[in-house]
């Protein structure tokens, strides 16, 4: 069965540091999206792509966030400077036109 | 505004009994509803999806959910838990016709499952 998968599990970096989050979504879905969960806290939307453009983002998904699909397959989020406060799992998630989303392992970024 | 309130933050359940996670929304659109299930330092598997037709949907492990407009509610059901079910459960809610877009989810129910 097809599934979403997400590189590295785990990312430590230092404050002020550059990540990029790797994604493969599944291979014939349209929609692909980042979301966020702070430990103990909800999942939060981040950023939605489609049509090789961001079509919907959040009031978190501020200037130092960027998303890209540089091939056929993965898409990445950066972070361009981290903060402490960026430290939470990041899913990421791809769906067809009418079907629910399917949701990667996550990558668990640690900013110390 | 668009929300997702899933009431109970923590529920215990014996092993064999019957279990209902509550899940209420509220949401401008019509929309599509679902249920997913963490485990710990796992991601997020779907457990079932309402969009249209019956309201009473089936899912997998055994999961059902029942779909109730005039109550905005999409309560999560299983006749019998197992000491496997025990996880974190999130609801959310979408928007019909808006393919592509995001969910929003609720705070979500942890589970535990007592011998």
């Amino acid at each position: 069965e097809p599934e979403v998968t997400q590189t590295p599990s785990h990312q430590v970096t230092q404050m002020g540091q550059e990540v990029i989050l790797r994604c493969v979504p599944i291979s014939n879905h349209l929609y692909f999206y980042w979301y966020r969960q702070i430990l103990g806290q909800k999942v939060e939307f981040l950023v939605s792509f489609y049509n090789n453009e961001i079509s919907e983002k959040s009031e978190i998904f501020d200037d130092q966030f960027s998303v890209e699909r540089p091939d056929g397959s993965n898409f990445t989020l950066k972070i361009r400077s981290t903060k402490l406060e960026d430290s939470a799992m990041y899913f990421c998630a791809s769906k067809r036109e009418t079907s629910a989303s399917f949701f990667g392992p996550g990558t668990r970024l640690t900013v110390l | 505004a668009q929300s997702v309130t899933q009431p109970d933050i923590h529920i215990t359940v014996s092993e064999g009994a019957s279990l209902e996670l509550r899940c209420n929304y509220s949401y401008g659109a019509t929309p599509y509803l679902f249920w997913y299930v963490q485990s710990p330092g796992q991601g997020l598997q779907l457990l079932l999806k309402y969009f249209s037709g019956d309201t009473l949907v089936q899912g997998i492990k055994g999961f059902e959910a029942e779909f109730k407009r005039s109550q905005s509610s999409f309560n999560l059901r299983k006749p019998s838990v197992h000491w496997s079910d025990a996880a974190e459960y999130f609801c959310a809610v979408g928007a019909q016709n808006q393919a592509g877009t995001a969910l929003i989810f609720g705070k979500g129910t942890t589970l535990s499952v007592s011998s």
